[in-house]
Order: structure tokens, then sequence, then C-alpha cells
């Protein structure tokens, strides 16, 4: 069964309002999840890298005030998209692994579609 | 940076032929990973592969690791239409960056 649980799997919202995403980790405590963005038949893009009780390390050309991640316990991340533009319509995937990630395997969550209007 | 490329882009096969897609990394990895994206749906974890000419089979699924450790390639044998998806390399370089790299990805499509 899934065990990394992503909400919600889909939404639309309009220009300038903001959205959360949420992703936990079901049976297990992660102290490092990642945010991927995949735009339609491409592949998946590393946003940033959520670490509980500090700050995200974001990857370069993403913008950290604008995708606001809080990972604050072992089970839960969380990424808002602030005062969001068509553009920033994509499908938003979260990861976490089990172990320690090098070596050990992704669980990805169902991911959330976001669309812009 | 570290990139990723996969080839084919695209692959349209008829039932029961066989498959491969092939991972090549700008850089050494310490490992790659591969995984499989249903459409419509989340990647979801094959099999991981760490030393150098290691080959694993999965039933009709053969990944291999390259001598180098810069390639990587996935075979299916004759494949079946739950085949279907796009099939994904991931490799952490083994130069400091410690980040997990996805390929461009394969997309298979079966003619039944």
């Amino acid at each position: 069964g899934a065990v990394v649980s992503q909400h919600p799997s889909w939404v639309i919202c309009k220009s300038g309002t903001s959205v959360k995403i949420e992703c936990r980790s079901l049976d297990f405590q992660a102290t490092t999840m990642f945010w991927y963005r995949q735009f339609p038949k491409q592949s998946l893009m590393l946003m940033a890298t959520s670490n509980e009780g500090s700050k995200a390390t974001y990857e370069q050309g993403v913008e950290k005030d604008k995708f606001l991640i809080n990972h604050a316990s072992l089970t839960l991340s969380t990424l808002t998209v602030t005062s969001a533009h068509p553009e920033d319509s994509s499908f938003y995937i979260c990861s976490a692994s089990r172990g320690q990630w090098i070596n050990s395997p992704l669980h990805f969550g169902n991911g959330t579609r976001l669309t812009v209007t | 940076g570290q990139q990723v490329m996969q080839i084919p882009q695209y692959q349209h096969v008829q039932e029961g032929e066989d498959f491969t897609t092939y991972c090549n990394s700008s850089t050494t990895l310490s490992n790659i990973q591969w995984y499989k994206q249903r459409p419509g749906g989340h990647p979801v974890f094959l099999i991981q592969l760490v030393k150098s000419g290691e080959v694993k089979k999965q039933k009709r699924l053969t990944f291999q690791f390259g001598e180098a450790k810069k390639n990587s390639s996935l075979h299916i044998t004759a494949t079946q239409t739950t085949d279907v998806g796009t099939y994904f390399c991931a490799g952490i370089s083994n130069f400091g960056n410690e980040k997990l790299t996805f390929g461009t990805g394969t997309r298979l499509t079966i003619i039944p």
C-alpha cells in the first residue's frame, strides 16, 4: 500500500491565490523529503529538499519565496505555492525514503495536479 | 551540472516484442535507480544497482549497470500491455553532489 500520502490530488485556483500541498509519510519517519515538479511528458525536476526542523534547500532557479516549504514534523512536509500564476500549473510530486535516502528507494506520493486559471 | 539522458524518448512496440531503454550520465554514478510511471500516475521504484557491471533481473525485466558506472539499461522481454508507461533512470553522482537526478525518460506504448 501507499507509504507516502499527498493531498490534494488536484486543485484549481485563481491567479494570485495561494495553494498548500501536504505530503505525509504514513508508516515511517522521514527527516528528508523531496519536492518535484513535472511538466507534461517531461521528466521530474527536483525543486527542493525539505529537511525536518530546518530550512529547505532549494534548487537553482526555484524561488524560495514563491514555493514555501515547511517540514514541521518527521511525517509531514508542506509546499505552498504563493500568488500562483498560470505558468505555475504543473504536476507536483513529493517523495521520501525510509532509510538513508542515498541508498534507499524513494517512495512517491500520488502527486498534485495544479491548474491556475 | 549532472545530466542524465535516456534513449529513445519514445518507443512503440507490438505486444510480445522486446524493449530496451538506455540511460547515460555525464558523470560517474554511485548508484542508479529505475522507476516506472504509468500514465497519470506517480513514479514507482523498480530496482537499484550499485556495483560496476551489475545485472539484476525481475521476471521479464533485466537491469544492467555499466562497467564505468556511467550508463545503465533496462530490457523488457516479451512486452505486455501492462508494461505501458514511462521508465526513468535516476542516479546519484559520485562527485559530492548528493542529489538524485532523473533521466529524461522513455515512454513505452504497446500495440496490442
